[in-house]
């Protein structure tokens, strides 16, 4: 079984500066997708950004950046110039290829903002 | 992306009662899951609900207890049985679209509270 490990339950950031949270996942497949989504208080879960397994390019999104090291099973999420919207719990998620079997989630980081 | 409807958005029910959430997608979607999020806690797939057909249960969790149905492609509901207050938790209902290549979308849950 899949499992994704999130080692920081909480991290805090000055606004403007950068963050990266950790994700680690353990997996046997070959085909796979990782995903970090973010979830306000509001507790709508939104998709910040998606990484093929097969693409080696580091996916990015705006002031969203991954580093993906495939062999070390690590997937952490950069913020850049945070701000105050960032603030939420984040999830790091694992899902097969196709995802017909859901996904996998870590136990979420609460990124805190400080202005 | 596609929306996803899901209602009611919270409920407090006593304990031996039943609650049935609905979860409506504005666009056709291959696969739909439910998951649950107990306070303080990471997402948790219970189960994959398949239109026409009975449900696919994650390990934990049983029909007898949360019962699905997915009738045609856009609509999904989860009834949660014989509450106990350990069933209060978020209940989030999921979706990948036709066109989203894994991408899951969520509703916005529901906060369920049993007293």
């Amino acid at each position: 079984a899949q499992t994704v490990t999130q080692s920081q339950p909480e991290m805090s950031v000055q606004e403007a500066e950068t963050v990266t949270l950790s994700c680690t996942y353990d997996t046997s497949e070959s085909d796979y997708y990782l995903f970090w989504y973010k979830q306000p208080p509001s507790r709508q879960m939104i998709l910040v950004i998606r990484q093929e397994a097969y693409k080696q390019q580091n996916a990015t999104e705006n002031r969203f950046s991954v580093n993906f090291q495939k062999a070390a099973k690590s997937f952490s999420l950069k913020i850049s110039d945070s701000q105050l919207g960032d603030a939420a719990m984040y999830f790091c998620a694992y899902s097969s290829g196709g995802g017909a079997d859901g996904l996998t989630f870590g136990k979420g980081t609460h990124l805190i903002i400080q202005p | 992306s596609a929306v996803i409807s899901q209602k009611p958005s919270r409920d407090i029910c006593q304990r031996g009662t039943s609650l049935t959430i609905q979860c409506q997608v504005d666009s056709q979607v291959t696969m739909m899951f439910w998951y649950r999020q107990q306070p303080g806690q990471s997402l948790t797939l219970i189960a994959t609900a398949n239109q026409g057909s009975e449900a696919t249960y994650e390990s934990g969790f049983v029909i007898d207890k949360f019962p699905i149905s997915r009738p045609n492609l856009t609509f999904s509901t989860l009834t949660v049985s014989n509450m106990s207050p350990e069933d209060s938790s978020i209940y989030l209902c999921s979706g990948i679209g036709v066109l989203m290549n894994t991408e899951a979308f969520f509703g916005q849950g529901t906060r369920l509270t049993v007293v």
